[in-house]
């Protein structure tokens, strides 16, 4: 069965502070891997998205890395702004394209504290 | 181009009864997705649509069903409200066929007492 485990659940961090978020996941074969950023009572909006081939991908402060051979992703946030706090949601993409065929993972929440 | 819009964004609805949710996509997105938002569970894959056909659904019972019209637009229903249907409904519209390039709205927040 295609997973993808996200950790830690939650996160508390000080403003100004790096973090990075994890992203394990079992779907195969395998599409790309996208990273979400979703706000309180709000829709996720796409910060990055991969393909199996790219190790890395960068929009603004934050960072995602993927090694396909651990099936592992990564997401750095980089000086943390109190706007950072959200659900970062990791989804693997098997190579349909069907929606159905996406694998969400239940996201890391994460707050920044000034 | 506006976003992909959603309405109502709130609703409160009692068992038994049934609800219409409505996303319009950006314009010129042809296929919409809808999921089911739940703390416990995450996002769950309702259905996908693409040029007014169903492409595929979720694993959910006869009671959600869905529809997309000739400009795209689609509205999902549920019949006989349960208590464990409250949840945010989220629709997602995509340029074409594939969802590589999803959209999300900001949901509909769905309480079911």
């Amino acid at each position: 069965k295609n997973q993808v485990e996200q950790s830690p659940q939650s996160l508390i961090i000080l403003e100004g502070k790096n973090c990075t978020l994890q992203c394990n996941y079992t779907v195969s074969p395998f599409s790309n891997l996208r990273w979400y950023k979703q706000d309180t009572g709000r829709g996720p909006v796409s910060l990055t998205i991969m393909t199996f081939s790219e190790n890395t991908k960068s929009n603004g402060r934050y960072t995602a890395t993927l090694d396909a051979d651990t099936k592992q992703s990564s997401l750095h946030i980089t000086a943390s702004q109190l706007s950072d706090s959200a659900s970062y949601i990791c989804v693997v993409s098997a190579p349909s394209g069907s929606a159905r065929q996406l694998t969400f993972g239940s996201g890391t929440q994460l707050t920044v504290l000034p | 181009k506006a976003g992909v819009t959603q309405t109502p964004r709130y609703l409160i609805k009692t068992r038994g009864q049934q609800v219409t949710l409505s996303c319009s996509p950006i314009s010129g997105h042809r296929s919409v997705s809808w999921y089911q938002q739940t703390p416990g569970q995450g996002l769950q894959f309702l259905f996908e649509y693409f040029s007014e056909t169903q492409r595929n659904k979720g694993n959910f019972p006869g009671r959600f069903s869905g529809r997309q019209f000739s400009n795209s637009r689609s509205e999902m229903n549920v019949s006989t409200l349960e208590l464990g249907d409250s949840a945010l409904y989220l629709c997602a519209s995509s340029p074409g066929r594939e969802s590589y390039e999803q959209y999300f709205g900001p949901g509909t927040r769905l309480t079911v007492t």
